[in-house]
């Protein structure tokens, strides 16, 4: 069935510092690639998206970029801050309707 | 708008009992979709509906059973509870599966 691995599983940085999340996908019908923060004890909440016919997306201090021959997809955080602490999920959505989500990436930002 | 919501928020259940975990939207979304949340395994997909009357199996759906009469509601239904089901639940819903989804708050379920 469909898979989406992501890694690293935890990451710390210093603050200011960049930071990158990769995953990969199984489905290459995926077409719709989200990024999603889940602070502690809260919901996840979408921050930045990218469809199959994008290679890069920017939002400020954040971009996704997609390979699609290579079927990876990455987060960068730029300039990263203590907020910039939480969970990080990266999904993958494909013709046959499932959403699937990434185990998920615990990032620290040290001040 | 409420958005997406969810009740109840915490639950304990002895194993072997049966209960349903309520969700609704009011965004007039067609995608809903319910997932569960542990530790180091990420949201799991457990069953979705893309409009009123259509359900669909996720990656882990035993156990669990839903149903869509109307757009706005979503309920999920444990049959006969289990530890193994101890988790926090989500309800998400957005108007197609390529599009942003939109969680409720969560609901923490424990099993005994």
């Amino acid at each position: 069935g469909e898979n989406v691995e992501q890694h690293p599983s935890t990451l710390s940085v210093q603050e200011g510092d960049s930071a990158v999340i990769k995953c990969t996908y199984s489905d290459s019908a995926s077409n719709y690639f989200p990024w999603y923060k889940q602070e502690l004890g809260k919901r996840p909440q979408l921050i930045i998206d990218i469809r199959s016919n994008v290679g890069e997306k920017k939002d400020q201090r954040i971009a996704v970029t997609l390979n699609k021959t290579a079927k990876h997809f990455s987060l960068h955080i730029t300039e990263t801050q203590p907020e910039d602490s939480a969970v990080y999920f990266c999904a993958a959505s494909s013709g046959t309707y499932k959403y699937i989500f990434g185990t998920g990436t615990r990032l620290k930002v040290l001040a | 708008n409420a958005g997406v919501t969810q009740t109840p928020k915490f639950q304990v259940l002895k194993t072997g009992q049966s209960m349903t975990l309520q969700c609704a939207q009011d965004m007039n979304h067609e995608y809903m979709s319910w997932y569960r949340q542990d530790p180091g395994m990420g949201l799991r997909l457990i069953h979705y509906s893309v409009g009123a009357g259509i359900t669909d199996q996720g990656e882990v759906p035993n156990g669990y059973n839903v149903s869509r009469s109307t757009t706005e509601d979503f309920p999920l239904r444990l049959l006969s509870a289990a530890p193994s089901q101890t988790s926090v639940y989500f309800c998400a819903s957005s108007w197609t599966p390529n599009n942003e989804q939109f969680f409720g708050p969560g609901t923490r379920l424990t099993v005994l």
